[in-house]
């Protein structure tokens, strides 16, 4: 199957300073990417939906400054967070359809980035 | 606003019994339905669903979506301590996005 990596797994970082996380797909090319945000025992929370060649559509609620969200290329898209605070402090997961003329398909999940903001 | 709701929140089986998860949901210009299984980290994919009463089966598990009544099951039969995990239903709308529901937290006991 389609395969979708994330990078890095696990950060570090301290208040204040901005992290990026990158998502790839290894073995396809995807037009649209999405972006989640799980807190602990909950479920995945829609960020934004990241298009290739344009803006990314953020969710309601979800700062656009706060977190960029760029899709370089068919299979690259990144997610900053931007002056990183402990309550950004989150598992973000990435994922990516398969799909094409518009349908998206199946998703395959990156493995997701654990933030830890100090 | 859209929403997904699945029921129950919290279940405990025992080893070879068959359980069913709900979800339902409300939502503006909905495409599919989807399943996932989640264990330690990112959801895999199970099953995703467009056509009202077609079942889709993948070994123990089938689920099925029911367009009138705005919901879908999942069963899973003979369960093993390996079923032990959270389930995802998410809804697909057009514009590509989706919602996801709470999830399902499923423990198997041996």
């Amino acid at each position: 199957g389609a395969v979708v990596s994330q990078h890095p797994s696990r950060v570090i970082c301290k208040s204040g300073t901005s992290v990026k996380i990158e998502c790839r797909s290894l073995d396809f090319q995807a037009t649209t990417m999405f972006w989640y945000r799980q807190f602990p025992k909950q479920s995945l929370m829609l960020m934004a939906t990241s298009n290739e060649g344009s803006k990314a559509t953020y969710e309601q609620g979800v700062e656009k400054d706060k977190f960029l969200i760029n899709h370089a290329s068919l299979t690259l898209s990144t997610l900053t967070v931007t002056s990183a605070h402990p309550e950004d402090s989150s598992f973000y997961i990435c994922s990516a359809g398969t799909g094409s003329g518009g349908a998206s398909g199946e998703q395959f999940f990156g493995p997701g980035t654990r933030l830890t903001v100090l | 606003e859209d929403k997904v709701v699945q029921s129950p929140l919290s279940l405990v089986v025992h080893e070879g019994d068959t359980v069913t998860l709900n979800c339902s949901y409300e939502v503006t210009n909905f495409r599919s339905l989807l399943w996932y299984k989640q264990e330690k980290k990112a959801p895999t994919f199970l099953f995703m669903l467009t056509s009202s009463g077609i079942e889709k089966k993948s070994g123990r598990l089938s689920s099925i979506l029911d367009k009138k009544e705005l919901s879908s099951i999942l069963n899973i039969t003979a369960t093993q301590t390996g079923d032990s995990a959270i389930y995802l239903c998410a809804v697909e709308r057009y514009g590509q996005n989706f919602v996801f529901g709470p999830g399902t937290r499923l423990s198997v006991l041996p």
